[in-house]
């Protein structure tokens, strides 16, 4: 197994158009992570799942942001009408539900809108 | 709730020098703590962690860290840097809940001086 694998690496988009990224897991991980980061900043959470279930969200993902893993395997995350803000490396991350199991990132994919 | 304080944004060291990168950490129970590496266009590698046990955590690449509980802190050391060394450092504390979610801190950027 490679690892995490995230696509696309970059993303540059006009501000109002949708987006969206995939991230593939490490196979035999059933929980998966989205985080974001910013520059100058830590990775912030942003959602998981374990399996196919969403199970949290965080505040910073607003309604123009949606999460999926269908089948529980590869996961997606949308941005509607995206806004300058939105600019970040967003990061997926995959473990096994273990309490307290590592975490293993994916590189990332860097989003700028323009 | 959870947070981790790195005080020094950037740090230079000598090669061959040694390192020590400070991390504070608030939680109000025994926490999950991590030490993880980003190079340029690499994802975050897991240096090291620690659950319970051995306050003393040893990690790839030759580092180590100490849980200090009385002083909430985590640091991170290395007895003789090399140039490979250069990249950003996050410390992390892990929640104790279900989800696993982790907390970054915000970073220190290591560089090296030939």
């Amino acid at each position: 197994d490679t690892g995490v694998s995230q696509n696309p690496r970059h993303k540059i988009t006009k501000r109002g158009q949708n987006v969206t990224f995939r991230c593939d897991p490490i196979s035999e991980h059933n929980r998966l992570y989205w985080y974001r980061q910013t520059l100058g900043q830590g990775p912030e959470f942003l959602t998981y799942f374990q399996n196919e279930a969403q199970l949290e969200k965080s505040r910073l993902l607003s309604d123009r942001f949606s999460a999926e893993r269908p089948k529980g395997s590869f996961s997606t995350l949308e941005i509607q009408r995206t806004e300058q803000g939105d600019s970040a490396m967003y990061l997926c991350a995959s473990s096994f539900a273990l309490h307290g199991d590592e975490q293993f990132f994916g590189p990332g994919t860097r989003l700028t809108v323009l | 709730a959870q947070s981790v304080t790195q005080p020094d944004i950037h740090i230079t060291v000598s090669e061959g020098a040694s390192l020590e990168l400070r991390c504070n950490y608030s939680y109000g129970a025994t926490p999950y703590l991590f030490w993880y590496v980003q190079s340029p266009g690499q994802g975050l590698q897991l240096l090291l962690k620690y659950f319970s046990g051995d306050t003393l955590v040893q990690g790839i690449k030759g580092f180590e860290a100490e849980f200090k509980r009385s002083q909430s802190s985590f640091n991170l050391r290395k007895p003789s840097v090399h140039w490979s060394d250069a990249a950003e450092y996050f410390c992390a504390v892990g929640t104790m809940n279900r989800d696993d979610k982790i907390i970054f801190g915000k970073g220190t950027r290591l560089h090296i001086l030939p």
